[in-house]
């Protein structure tokens, strides 16, 4: 069974800070690790997916996450907070090639201050 | 294009109505899915398909209904509607096995 667990629904940084969003998982098979981001009154837009090719990865907006399989993590920084970063930020899992399942994460909403 | 279009984009139901949302994709992706979203609940797979004529269910499948017909469409059917279903419901879609999903705007929906 897969499970995705976000810790703290609410983080709030200052602008210039780094921001760090904490993602684990578990999955019985080898994951497909996704991180989402939601503005207001909108749909879901992808920021980065692991699909075990490097374990570090680049999306968009500065964000990256890296793949930990010993800690089960897929955390998400970004060096240096923008007020436009201020947003719902989700996790979802996926079990590997030939499953279709996806399991969100309760999301993190994160508040950037001035 | 236009993505991922989903209609209505606000329905009140009363308990026991009926209804379908709406679904479209022009981007010939053959994943589609739908998700309930809810406070502090993140999102929930419904309903998910893989093809015309292909559809499974998802981790809260009791209440909705399903059919792919063909690649573009995918509607989800309340058929007695519950204040439970009180939500707002995204629909995406992705290419493959959709490793990447595209979601539509949502659809708020209020069962009174």
């Amino acid at each position: 069974a897969q499970s995705v667990t976000q810790l703290g629904s609410h983080v709030s940084v200052s602008e210039g800070a780094l921001v760090l969003l904490r993602c684990n998982y578990s999955s019985s098979v080898p994951p497909y690790l996704f991180w989402y981001v939601q503005y207001p009154n909108q749909g879901l837009q992808l920021l980065l997916k692991y699909t075990s090719a490097a374990t570090l990865v680049k999306g968009i907006n500065g964000f990256e996450a890296e793949f930990k399989k010993s800690e089960t993590s897929f955390h998400l920084t970004k060096p240096s907070a923008h007020m436009s970063d201020a947003a719902e930020y989700f996790c979802a899992v996926r079990g590997g090639s030939g499953t279709y399942k996806y399991i969100f994460g309760t999301g993190t909403r994160l508040k950037v201050l001035a | 294009n236009a993505g991922v279009t989903q209609t209505p984009k606000f329905q009140v139901l009363k308990t026991g109505q009926s209804m379908t949302l709406q679904c479209a994709q022009d981007m010939n992706h053959e994943y589609m899915s739908w998700y309930r979203q809810d406070p502090g609940m993140g999102l929930r797979l419904i309903h998910y398909s893989v093809g015309a004529g292909i559809t499974d269910q998802g981790e809260v499948p009791n209440g909705y209904n399903v059919s792919r017909s063909t690649t573009e469409d995918f509607p989800l059917r309340l058929l007695s509607a519950a204040p439970s279903q009180t939500s707002v419901y995204f629909c995406a879609s992705g290419a493959g096995g959709g490793e990447t999903q595209y979601f539509g705007p949502g659809t708020r929906l209020l069962v009174l």
